[in-house]
């Protein structure tokens, strides 16, 4: 199956700076989600996006679903320990395909305090 | 409170063993799916299952199998067909696809090693 482009694969930054990570694809996708995963659970939901070109923001967070449906970025503004992580893109089409979702690699957030 | 309940939290299996992962969500979700996921690396679909009694293969589905009896529950088997089963296993479900697309949710996850 395929694996979306993610990176960076891991960031080390100081507490209260903005973080950027994104994702690239070969083929286009219908939705586009960002999920946080913390150690030893599952993934948790943070943004959705289901329009090319939408910018929706979640608090701290922003992501954006490219022009092209082929690439979606996160940014986190300034982090806080908590934030620390692994975040995923997924992304997802329709009822052809049973919803399934494509996920990238994963970028490694570390903050350090 | 509706989740996605996924057990046991830690499993070890013998070799030449069958062991089956529970995983039951009471949000009246029609699709389910199962996840394997490997130290720095993404989740990989194993099966999926849109409507009760009936569930797909996903990308690397050889040496697992399902059951869909309930619309609640999507147990997963590990057989001794997987060689290398090690891995931390996820189960998500979604509202049902027709409706458009709809963001799966996740369970805490099962931890399967080797003994």
């Amino acid at each position: 199956g395929q694996q979306l482009n993610q990176s960076p694969q891991s960031m080390f930054i100081q507490e209260g700076e903005d973080v950027s990570m994104n994702c690239t694809s070969s083929s286009i996708f219908n939705t586009w989600l960002w999920y946080k995963q913390d150690p030893g659970e599952g993934p948790v939901l943070l943004i959705a996006l289901y329009k090319a070109g939408e910018l929706t923001s979640n608090g701290r967070l922003t992501a954006q679903f490219g022009i092209t449906r082929k690439d979606s970025f996160l940014n986190i503004s300034a982090s806080i320990p908590s934030d620390v992580g692994i975040y995923f893109c997924a992304g997802q089409n329709g009822e052809t395909s049973g919803s399934r979702l494509t996920f990238g690699e994963g970028t490694q957030l570390t903050v350090n305090p | 409170d509706g989740g996605i309940t996924q057990s046991p939290k830690y499993l070890f299996r013998k070799e030449g063993q069958n062991v089956t992962l529970s995983c039951e969500q009471n949000l009246n979700h029609d699709a389910m799916y199962w996840y394997r996921q490997d130290p720095g690396q993404g989740l990989r679909l194993i099966y999926y299952s849109q409507i009760v009694n009936d569930f797909q293969k996903g990308d690397i589905a050889e040496g697992y199998s399902v059951s869909r009896e309930k619309k609640e529950s999507f147990p997963l088997t590990v057989t001794s067909a997987q060689k290398n089963p090690t891995a931390f296993y996820l189960c998500a479900s979604t509202r049902t696809p027709r409706r458009g697309n709809q963001p799966q949710h996740f369970g805490d996850g099962t931890r399967l090693s080797i003994l």
